[in-house]
C-alpha cells in the first residue's frame, strides 16, 4: 500500500498520560500536515512539515502539542498530559509539492479517546 | 479569513435520486477548490478539484463547477447509488497557502 499510513488507528489514553500518533507520507512526498476532527466539525489545521523542518504549526495549541518530521522514520504528532477536551480524530496528509493546487492526500486516521 | 460553507446534513436520498451538495466559499485571493468524501471509519479521499474559474472537475460520476461569480462549487451527482453514502466535505486552499480550509462535511445517507 503506497498510501498514507497512520498508526495506530485507535488510541485511549488515561488523562495525564502522552500520546504518540505516527504518519508515513506517501512514497515520494516529502510534505506532511496534521489536522484535527472534532466530533461532527470539519477538520482544523495544526501543523505543517517538511522533512526536518516544521514550516507552520499556526493551528497547533501553544502547549503540550508538538510535532516533528525526522530525516528517517515517520512524522509524529505528541500530545503530553492528554485532557478529554484532545479526544478527536487525528488525520495526517502528505502532498509531492507544497502548493496550493496539490492535492493533499489523507490516511485513515488516528482516532484518540481520553478517558 | 477564508471560509466554507456547506448545507446541513443528514441528506437522505433514495437510489437513483438527483444529488446537489451545496458548497460556498468566501476568499481573499483565488483559490484552490476540492470535494473530500470520507466513508465511515476511514479517512478522506480526494474526490474531485478545480483550480480556476470555470473549471469543472469530476470522478465517479460526481461533478462540480468552479463558479466566481456566485462563490460556489456545488458537488452534482445524477444518479446516487448506495455506496456513496458518506461524508462529503468541500474544501479550498489560497493560491498563496497550502492550508485546507474545511466545510463542516454534509453526512449523504442512500436508501435502497
Amino acid at each position: 500500500n503506497a498510501g498514507v499510513m497512520q498508526n495506530p488507528r485507535h488510541l485511549v489514553r488515561r488523562r495525564g498520560q502522552e500520546a504518540r500518533l505516527r504518519c508515513s507520507p506517501m512514497k515520494g512526498h516529502s510534505h506532511v500536515y496534521w489536522y484535527r476532527q472534532l466530533p461532527e466539525e470539519g477538520l482544523k489545521f495544526m501543523v505543517y512539515l517538511q522533512k526536518e523542518n516544521i514550516i507552520d504549526e499556526s493551528g497547533m495549541p501553544k502547549e503540550r502539542f508538538s510535532a516533528e518530521f525526522p530525516k528517517e522514520g515517520p512524522s509524529i504528532l505528541r500530545i503530553q498530559q492528554v485532557v478529554r477536551g484532545d479526544s478527536a480524530a487525528y488525520f495526517c496528509a502528505s502532498s509531492l509539492m507544497g502548493q496550493a493546487n496539490q492535492p493533499q492526500h489523507f490516511g485513515d486516521g488516528t482516532r484518540l479517546s481520553i478517558l | 479569513g477564508d471560509s466554507v460553507t456547506q448545507m446541513e446534513g443528514p441528506v437522505t436520498l433514495s437510489e437513483e435520486a438527483c444529488l446537489t451538495i451545496n458548497c460556498t466559499y468566501t476568499a481573499t485571493g483565488y483559490p484552490s477548490l476540492f470535494w473530500y468524501v470520507q466513508y465511515p471509519g476511514e479517512g478522506l479521499q480526494l474526490l474531485l478539484k478545480a483550480t480556476k474559474a470555470d473549471d469543472k472537475g469530476s470522478n465517479k460520476g460526481f461533478e462540480a463547477t468552479y463558479r466566481k461569480e456566485t462563490t460556489s462549487f456545488h458537488l452534482e451527482k445524477g444518479s446516487v447509488q448506495v455506496s456513496d453514502s458518506a461524508v462529503y466535505f468541500c474544501a479550498l486552499s489560497e493560491d498563496s497557502n497550502y492550508q485546507l480550509i474545511w466545510g463542516a462535511g454534509t453526512k449523504l445517507i442512500i436508501k435502497p
